[in-house]
């Protein structure tokens, strides 16, 4: 699976958006993005997968550069909740067979700030 | 909730005893996860069952762990002669394999484990 690079902590104030990066330069035609965040002490939640198109839910926007290098987590309008932990993974395309085990690194820790 | 769910939620034990944790999994999940967590780290794959079948173990899952999944619903881990470097958050994950669709994982709230 290709690695993922994310800064280690970033702030936002409360209220506005929070757009985090992620860089992931050896990805293949065939992984998809994907965005976890870990609220203290509970286990990881899903937030949005992507494979090259932006993508949009109820919790967050995936921006995927056209090269797919690299992404772009926004929460449009962080609030102390979003206080977290986020992960960026690359995992393959599902197939049918076999694990397709999550390779976590050490996340983003994003502060939300009042 | 019907979410993932996981027992207990917290366990303490002396070095050297066994626990068991269970995972109930998303009604009609075919493909289920386990993963561990130290502090500080991202949570590391342990083992994969789909359905009941066992497919894959991590190296990290030494000859005192063993899981189950009897009949491809909920799924057991056990640790036998616990040791000190046991303690983490042992995480479940399930997810729904269909062709054509891609997977995503979800995570229950994990069973912290603390070994004296």
């Amino acid at each position: 699976d290709a690695k993922t690079t994310q800064p280690p902590s970033m702030d936002c104030a409360e209220g506005r958006a929070a757009n985090l990066p992620c860089n992931h330069s050896t990805i293949s035609g065939n992984e998809y993005v994907y965005w976890y965040r870990q609220i203290h002490s509970q286990g990881p939640q899903y937030i949005i997968h992507g494979l090259k198109n932006n993508e949009t839910n109820e919790m967050a926007s995936l921006i995927i550069t056209e090269d797919r290098k690299s992404s772009t987590l926004i929460l449009p309008h962080a609030t102390l909740r979003d206080t977290a932990v986020y992960y960026c993974i690359v995992s393959l395309r599902y197939s049918g067979a076999g694990s397709y085990q999550l390779t976590f690194g050490k996340g983003t820790k994003l502060s939300v700030i009042p | 909730d019907t979410g993932v769910s996981q027992d207990p939620r917290h366990k303490i034990t002396k070095r050297g005893q066994n626990v068991t944790f269970r995972c109930d999994p998303i009604s009609e999940h075919n493909r289920l996860y386990w993963y561990r967590q130290t502090l500080g780290q991202g949570p590391e794959f342990l083992t994969y069952f789909q359905n009941e079948a066992q497919l894959e173990k991590s190296r990290l899952l030494s000859d005192r762990f063993s899981a189950e999944r009897p009949k491809g619903s909920f799924s057991t881990l056990e640790i036998q002669r616990t040791e000190q470097g046991d303690s983490a958050m042992y995480l479940c994950a399930s997810s729904l394999g269909l062709a054509d669709q891609q997977e995503t994982q979800y995570f229950g709230p994990g069973t912290r484990l603390l070994v004296l």
